[in-house]
C-alpha cells in the first residue's frame, strides 16, 4: 500500500536558519503530493502541493519539488521565522480502485524556531 | 462562519457514555471526511462521504458511527468507547472527491478524552 516517510522530529532551529524537512513516499500509482501545516490548537491547512513530476509547489517562502526518480518531496525554506513553529505533515493522494482519491499522511515533524 | 467548523472543541466522556461530534463546512464542497489523529501516529482516515453517501470505511470499530444528513454536515456518533480512542478527531471537506490533487480543508478538531 501507499506510505509516506518523513524525518523524525522535533526540529529546533534559530530564526533565519535554512530549513529542510525530508519526505519520501511509496505509491502504487502516480500520486499528488502535499505539505500540510498544523499550528497549535488548529486543524491542518494546506501549505503547498504538486501534482506531477518536476512540479514545484511554493507558498509563504516554503518550496518543495516533486522528484519522481527519488520518490521525494522535501520541504525547504531559506530563512525561517518564529511564526513558522508548527507541525508539518507530508502527504500523498492516489487514485483508488473506483477513482476515489484519499490522503496518506506521514507522522508529522514538529518544528520550533528560537528567536 | 467560514471554512470548516467542529463542535465541541473538547470532550471528556466515560466508557459508557454516548456523545456526538459535529462538523459543518461552509465551502460548498461535496465530500467530507473523518480522521483520527493520535500522538506519534500518522493521521488515520476513518470515513469518507461523497455526495452524502459513505464511500470509505477503513475498518473502524462499530462504536464509531458516522452520519451525513446533507453535504454541509457530518456527525460522528460515539458509544461505549475505550481509553485508546482518546485522540484529536479532525473533520475535512473537499470538492470533487473523484478529482486528482484536490485540497482537503480541515476543521480545528475535537480533542476527545475517554476515561
Amino acid at each position: 500500500g501507499d506510505s509516506v516517510t518523513q524525518m523524525e522530529g522535533p526540529v529546533t532551529l534559530s530564526e533565519e536558519a535554512f530549513l529542510t524537512i525530508n519526505c519520501t513516499y511509496t505509491a502504487t500509482g502516480y500520486p499528488s503530493l502535499f505539505w500540510y501545516v498544523q499550528y497549535p490548537g488548529e486543524g491542518l491547512q494546506l501549505l503547498l502541493k504538486a501534482t506531477k513530476a518536476d512540479d514545484k509547489g511554493s507558498n509563504k517562502g516554503f518550496e518543495a519539488t516533486y522528484r519522481k526518480e527519488t520518490t521525494s518531496f522535501h520541504l525547504e525554506k531559506g530563512s525561517v521565522q518564529v511564526s513558522d513553529s508548527a507541525v508539518y505533515f507530508c502527504a500523498l493522494s492516489d487514485t483508488g480502485d473506483f477513482g476515489n482519491e484519499k490522503l496518506t499522511f506521514g507522522t508529522g515533524t514538529r518544528l520550533t524556531i528560537i528567536p | 462562519e467560514t471554512g470548516v467548523t467542529q463542535t465541541p472543541r473538547h470532550l471528556v466522556m466515560g466508557m459508557t457514555n454516548k456523545k456526538s461530534l459535529k462538523c459543518e463546512q461552509h465551502l460548498g464542497h461535496n465530500a467530507m471526511y473523518w480522521y483520527k489523529q493520535s500522538a506519534k501516529k500518522p493521521l488515520e482516515l476513518m470515513f469518507v462521504y461523497s455526495l452524502e453517501e459513505r464511500v470509505e470505511n477503513n475498518s473502524v470499530p462499530s462504536r464509531f458511527s458516522p452520519e451525513c444528513p446533507n453535504s454541509s454536515h457530518l456527525f460522528l456518533h460515539l458509544h461505549t468507547l475505550q481509553p485508546e480512542d482518546s485522540a484529536l478527531y479532525l473533520c475535512a471537506s473537499s470538492q470533487n472527491y473523484r478529482s486528482r490533487g484536490k485540497t482537503q480543508y480541515f476543521g480545528p478538531g475535537t480533542r476527545l478524552l475517554v476515561l
